[in-house]
């Protein structure tokens, strides 16, 4: 069965600087994705970035990378430069499957709170 | 505004009481989600379509609970003889099953239910 550990139910950091957001899982899938999504306090669901199982390299989209040890089991988001703006709700997921028929499960998510 | 619509944001009513979700995709995604979301948690997994074709239900998606995508295009959830239980955040996604390993499913902001 697959799981979603987020050890950090709350952060906070200082504008501008960096922050990481901590995620492990635990699947017998080799093939799967890891996602990060942003929930604000409007409620909706914003996707940020995806690394697959396979992928060589670490995602990175803008401010947002993922730090991607699979030894490990853990896909730990990387906020740079912090902006007002990001203080939300922050989910890992994972879908196992390389066809993506199987459901999506999120972990219990981060609050973070970026101070000025 | 091309994103994935939900109607109404907000419902409150009393147990016992049937209540109806829906769920506009985006135009060009053939697959759309249902995912419960409870206070402090990530959002839980209800059921798929693929086009008009359920694919999967969770098993908390109880007998009280249907839903349907009658012409592949938006989504109805019915929830009958709601339950204090109920209450909560229900959200839809939708994606486009591209042949990619892990496709990226897309949220709406959500209905929140209120049951009293």
């Amino acid at each position: 069965a697959q799981k979603i550990t987020q050890t950090q139910p709350g952060m906070f950091v200082q504008e501008k600087e960096a922050v990481t957001l901590d995620c492990t899982y635990d699947t017998s899938d080799p093939s799967y994705g890891l996602f990060w999504y942003k929930q604000p306090s409007s409620g909706e669901m914003i996707f940020l970035i995806y690394q697959g199982s396979y992928d060589q390299q670490n995602a990175t989209e803008g401010r947002y990378s993922l730090n991607f040890q699979k030894a490990r089991k853990s896909a730990n988001l990387v906020i740079s430069a912090s902006q007002l703006g990001d203080s939300a709700m922050y989910f890992c997921a994972m879908r196992e499957g390389p066809l993506g028929n199987n459901d999506m499960r999120f972990g219990a998510g981060t609050r973070l709170t970026v101070k000025p | 505004d091309t994103g994935v619509s939900q109607d109404p944001r907000h419902k409150i009513t009393k147990r016992g009481q049937n209540v109806t979700f829906r769920c506009d995709p985006i135009s060009e995604h053939n697959r759309l989600y249902w995912y419960r979301q409870t206070l402090g948690q990530g959002p839980e997994f209800l059921t798929y379509f693929q086009n008009e074709a359920q694919l999967e239900k969770s098993r908390l998606l109880s007998d009280r609970f249907s839903a349907e995508r009658p012409k592949g295009s938006f989504s109805t959830l019915e929830i009958q003889r709601t339950e204090q239980g109920d209450s909560a955040m229900y959200l839809c996604a939708s994606s486009w099953n591209r042949d990619k390993p892990q496709e990226t499913q897309y949220f709406g902001p959500g209905t929140r239910l209120l049951v009293l």
